[in-house]
């Protein structure tokens, strides 16, 4: 079946590490994505894709960064600098087209704890 | 001004009740529209598109006003099932980015 999978489900960090969230997709989409959720609020973009070796910052890319190598993954390294990174990761991905509206689809999402 | 703006509720509703949620846009060359429903820990998944003419699915109704920049969801005999988060999402012409509202919380109640 085709998809997009994130993993792990859980990850739980100590403060000062970094950590790589992976997000692999077989839908061959173009475009992938990275958001960060936290309680109760919405989907902020962290960075985004277009292409294999091209990505984007988002609103919020400050103590991240990503990678494009191969078109079916978008990893996700929060780094140390980022001083708040307890989060509801979601990775998404889409067909780039320029008529055609087409949806996003998810993971199932990363649940990142700082302990 | 946020590219997209959702009220973010909650919108309390009696079962059977209709509830209408808006969602206003800022780029007047955004191409596509859809709305999302999330559950509580879970990812979004699409409810439905929203096409220039508006459309319907079952007890939902989708509606785009490009003039004023909106869409909206109707959502008709509301269901205790329909207690959920729902998104609006907006791709943009040009760089085709898709960006998310912070959503509007519904919680029907018995």
């Amino acid at each position: 079946d085709g998809g997009i999978t994130q993993s792990p489900k859980y990850l739980f960090r100590k403060e000062g590490q970094n950590v790589t969230l992976s997000c692999e997709q077989n839908l061959n989409h173009d475009a992938m994505y990275w958001y960060r959720q936290d309680p109760g609020q919405g989907l902020r973009l962290i960075y985004y894709s277009q292409i294999v070796n091209d990505f984007q910052k988002g609103d919020i890319a400050e103590g991240y960064s990503v990678s494009r190598e191969k078109k079916e993954s978008f990893p996700l390294t929060v780094t140390s600098a980022q001083k708040n990174p307890t989060a509801f990761y979601l990775c998404a991905s889409s067909i780039l087209s320029g008529t055609d509206s087409t949806e996003a689809f998810f993971g199932q999402g990363t649940r990142l704890t700082v302990v | 001004r946020k590219e997209v703006e959702q009220d973010p509720g909650p919108f309390n509703v009696p079962e059977g009740a209709t509830v209408a949620f808006n969602c206003t846009y800022s780029n007047s060359a955004s191409q596509s529209f859809f709305w999302y429903r999330q559950d509580c820990r879970k990812e979004p998944k699409l409810l439905m598109s929203v096409y220039s003419s508006g459309n319907e699915d079952g007890r939902f109704t989708a509606q785009l006003n490009r003039a004023s920049q909106y869409i909206s969801l109707l959502i008709r005999d509301s269901k205790l099932s329909d207690s959920a988060t729902y998104l609006c999402v907006v791709r943009h012409g040009g760089y085709q980015k898709v960006t998310f509202g912070t959503g509007t919380k519904l919680q029907v109640i018995p």
